[in-house]
């Protein structure tokens, strides 16, 4: 059954340090994706960086990177330079292939990392 | 450019009362779904479409219906609430056919059943 795990309920890092915050999936499916979303204490849930499981390279956007390790089955999100505005709640979630000829629109959450950067 | 619209905000209801939570977007995305977020649990998928008048359940579809007549909205109806349905509630919609479209999210509403 496809699932997320996110181990770390809530980290702290200081400013302008790298942070790492680890999610592993569980799926049988060959094709999927995997994305991270930012939850700040506001409310709003905000798309961060996508992985294929076909893309050969880890993905990248700005200050954010993806550690993706396919046999291991995790895809763990870098965050280099912390910013106190990165203070939030974060998500790893990933969508399978599905059954309408392209994927399903099951998006599958982890329950989150809470990231507090400390100055 | 509006996105995902969720209206109300906030919401207060008795037990047994029944709602609809409004979700629309103008983006002209195929693919809508409604999710719940409890403490702990994460998002959790309620029902989704994959366009107007094809809808399906998610992991808890208990206690809600929905319906999809247009391409920009999708409502999700509460018949009668109950306590454990208390939590805040996200819309979200994307462009469907791929694994690879983020999905994009309403502002959330906050729902208490007393």
């Amino acid at each position: 059954a496809q699932k997320i795990t996110q181990t770390q309920p809530g980290m702290f890092v200081q400013e302008k340090e790298a942070v790492t915050l680890d999610c592993t999936y569980d799926t049988s499916d060959p094709s999927y994706g995997l994305f991270w979303y930012k939850q700040p204490s506001s409310g709003e849930m905000i798309f961060l960086i996508y992985q294929g499981s076909y893309d050969q390279q880890n993905a990248t956007e700005g200050r954010y990177s993806l550690n993706f390790q396919k046999a291991r089955k995790s895809a763990n999100l870098v965050i280099s330079a912390s910013q106190l505005g990165d203070s939030a709640m974060y998500f790893c979630a990933m969508r399978e292939r599905g059954n309408y000829g392209g994927a399903t629109n099951k998006l599958i959450f982890g329950t989150g990392t809470l990231l507090a950067v400390q100055p | 450019n509006a996105g995902v619209t969720q209206t109300p905000k906030f919401q207060v209801l008795k037990t047994g009362q029944s709602m609809t939570l409004q979700c629309a977007q103008d983006m002209n995305h195929e693919y809508m779904s409604w999710y719940r977020q409890d403490p702990g649990m994460g998002l959790r998928l309620i029902h989704y479409s994959v366009g107007a008048g094809i809808t399906d359940q998610g992991e808890v579809p208990n206690g809600y219906n929905v319906s999809r007549s247009t391409t920009e909205d999708f409502p999700l109806r509460l018949l009668s609430a109950a306590p454990s349905q208390t939590s805040v509630y996200f819309c979200a919609s994307r462009v469907g056919g791929t694994v690879n479209t983020e999905a994009f999210f309403g502002q959330g509403t906050r729902l208490t059943v007393v």
